[in-house]
């Protein structure tokens, strides 16, 4: 049972464009959304994270809209440059210590 | 050092064969995790340690997968009798006091691939 699903699973956006990726959970118990970023060969690295008593968070070009009565959540990569090529998880966290990820969205991002 | 460490990077197994991972967790941590990440999947959960006291083990897919954390520092995850579908990237992450599994800095992994 996929609990948290991510789409779309690959991503082509052209440098300086705005990269869109989309979860959505069904668990109401989860309370803590992260994203990760994960390059090949690397583990993955927190990027952004967000509770769900705010509805938007935004750190320099990333930012993280959260809906809680439709259970989803996108991270926005805004002026998407090439080294921002790489997959990206969403997560989420029923207040224990264990993170559910999505099956991730490969980004790729040319010039 | 100052992030988590795996060793060893890569691990070939005959099917079988019993394997130990190491992970190194980041110091003064308290917190540490074991994910395994199938090729193209998102990582999933497998264990979780607080100091030396394993508090949550529902990911381990069988009773073949063990995992220790005697001193509340390094960490093995044993598999006995390896199968073809063990192969796969096995994360370790860790993470402060009082936070929990939310802010996880991972290590770069063991790819284990079992022939």
């Amino acid at each position: 049972q996929q609990q948290v699903k991510q789409s779309p699973q690959s991503l082509i956006v052209q440098k300086g464009g705005i990269s869109i990726i989309n979860c959505a959970y069904e668990n109401t118990a989860f309370d803590y959304f992260p994203w990760y970023q994960q390059f090949p060969g690397k583990g993955p690295a927190l990027l952004i994270a967000i509770r769900p008593d705010v509805s938007e968070k935004k750190e320099g070009r990333f930012t993280i809209s959260f809906n809680k009565s439709a259970k989803q959540f996108s991270l926005h990569i805004m002026d998407s440059q090439p080294g921002d090529s790489a997959t990206y998880f969403c997560a989420a966290s029923p207040n224990t210590d264990k993170l559910i990820f999505g099956t991730g969205t490969r980004l790729q991002v040319f010039p | 050092g100052a992030g988590v460490s795996q060793s060893p990077r890569y691990k070939v197994a005959k099917r079988g064969q019993d394997v130990a991972l190491r992970c190194d967790p980041i110091s003064g941590h308290v917190s540490l995790f074991w994910y395994q990440q199938a090729l193209g999947q998102g990582p999933e959960f497998l264990t979780y340690f607080q100091n030396e006291a394993q508090l949550d083990k529902s990911g381990l897919p069988s009773d073949r997968f063990f995992a220790e954390r005697p001193e509340g520092s390094v960490s093995t995850l044993k598999i006995q009798r390896t199968q073809q579908e063990d192969s796969a990237v096995y994360l370790c992450a860790s993470s402060p006091p009082g936070q929990g599994g939310f802010e996880a800095f991972f290590g770069q992994g063991t790819r284990l691939t079992v022939v």
